[in-house]
């Protein structure tokens, strides 16, 4: 079963401007973590928001993390066209289960 | 090897047919986790072992499907009597536990698509 969910599903922009999703979950998290995908493939870590953090930042991506509403949300700034791909966020939870919402395939036009 | 390593990559059987995906994770990684991915869709849980039992096996669809570590590295899922809607891409992954602290990041493989016919 997914645990989250992301919003938009899907979301186009132009090079240089910023890019923000969204992730909704329902249980208690040890961590939440974000994934990048290409062509439906493996997926890649991007970066991970422990718990008991609000933010995160590394590069262009900023995480943050709301326990209260169960949310977190990933920024990309001045994104580029290789930033195109699906992202997905993940909870990790008390058993350590790993589930991933249905992700938001980004476009980054040139 | 330096990632975790998937094969078949590509797998086409008859409905009805037995399959077996493999899955090599990373050398010390403890856990590891079975996916499925659907087109357009994020990764479905399926199962994942600490070691060599499984942990939580509650994403298993039905009793068709089963995997099995049996020395705590290599998986394999098995897949009996194979349904046209068992299609997807099969996704492994494996992360290092440490201790108490399960803040780890998944290691994917690059999965394998099933196809059946």
């Amino acid at each position: 079963s997914q645990q989250g969910e992301e919003d938009p599903q899907a979301l186009s922009i132009q090079e240089g401007e910023n890019a923000t999703m969204n992730c909704s979950y329902k249980t208690s998290i040890n961590n939440l973590q974000w994934y990048r995908q290409n062509s439906g493939r493996g997926l890649v870590h991007l970066i991970l928001i422990r718990s008991n953090e609000r933010e995160k930042h590394s590069g262009r991506l900023r995480v943050t993390l709301d326990t209260s509403k169960k949310s977190s949300s990933l920024l990309i700034t001045a994104s580029r066209a290789a930033d195109t791909a699906s992202y997905f966020c993940a909870t990790d939870d008390r058993n350590n289960d790993m589930r991933f919402g249905a992700g938001t395939r980004l476009t980054v036009k040139p | 090897g330096a990632g975790v390593s998937q094969t078949p990559s590509n797998k086409v059987t008859e409905k009805g047919k037995y399959v077996e995906l493999r899955c090599d994770p990373i050398s010390g990684h403890t856990a590891l986790y079975w996916y499925r991915q659907s087109l357009g869709q994020g990764p479905e849980f399926l199962i994942y072992f600490q070691g060599t039992g499984a942990a939580d096996d509650s994403g298993l669809p039905n009793d068709r499907f089963f995997a099995v570590r049996p020395e705590g590295s290599v998986s394999t899922l098995k897949i009996q009597r194979t349904e046209r809607g068992d299609s997807a891409v099969y996704l492994c992954a494996s992360r290092l536990m440490q201790g108490d602290m399960m803040d780890s990041p998944l290691h994917f493989g690059n999965g394998t698509r099933l196809t059946v016919t």
